[in-house]
């Protein structure tokens, strides 16, 4: 199984200010299978990132992921007010696992 | 537009089985694509259970593998899950998801990254 850490487990900033989440994996995630999702209190996740760097459809381009490997960074240039969530990061192999999760709280 | 809703009961007793099915709206699922569940505990993260495709293949998380029966009845466009023998580690909330394009390794052929999931649906385990 591929365990995924996710660092840190609390952001707190501020509305303007950029976030810089990680995700490392325990072991390669080949083809970089890598997704990101936001998840509000009281809703399902909303799918970001795929391909560990696609944007998926409608998300704005102040969000975006980079690395491969065993090293991903979920990145949000500018925090909008409706930025502060859940974030987790997923690997689709052969078994799929969600990291712990970052909550991205309002300083 | 493409829209899932699970359903199902929101009490299981422990030892019996859970019963939940997601009607999906808006894509015939014998068309393509995997589909598959994924709970989330309260307070707690995402756990992957199981995924299957349209024309049958399937694969499972290892824990609860044994457990676990993932189904697609065409007829009615929908997927079901089937948890036997429940404890109160299995109360969670329960989505059903679709997976994005596949692809194929030497190992197998699998899905995409989760891109349209349910509203998920709260199952507590207790008697």
């Amino acid at each position: 199984e591929i365990v995924l850490t996710q660092s840190p487990d609390t952001l707190s900033l501020s509305p303007g200010e950029r976030a810089t989440l990680s995700c490392r994996a325990s072991q390669n995630i080949s083809s970089s299978y890598l997704a990101w999702y936001q998840q509000k209190p009281g809703q399902a996740p909303r799918l970001l990132i795929y391909g560990a760097s696609s944007r998926a459809t409608g998300i704005p381009d102040r969000f975006s992921g980079s690395g491969s490997g065993t090293d991903f960074t979920l990145t949000i240039t500018r925090l909008e007010p409706e930025d502060f969530a859940l974030y987790y990061c997923q690997q689709y192999g052969s078994a799929p696992t969600f990291g712990g999760g970052t909550k991205v709280e309002i300083k | 537009q493409v829209h899932l809703q699970e359903s199902g009961p929101g009490l299981v007793k422990p030892s019996e089985t859970l019963s939940l099915t997601c009607a999906v709206s808006g894509y015939s699922i014998s068309s393509g694509y995997y589909w598959g569940w994924i709970r989330q505990p309260p307070g707690k993260g995402l756990e992957w259970i199981g995924s299957v495709y349209h024309s049958g293949g399937s694969y499972y998380n290892p824990s609860p593998k044994s457990r676990v029966t993932i189904s697609l009845d065409t007829s009615k466009n929908q997927l079901s899950l089937k948890l036997s023998s429940v404890t109160a580690a299995d109360t969670a909330v329960y989505y059903c998801a679709r997976h994005m394009a596949g692809y194929c390794t030497n190992t197998g052929c699998y899905g995409g990254a989760f891109d349209i999931w349910g509203q998920g649906t709260m199952v507590t385990v207790s008697s």
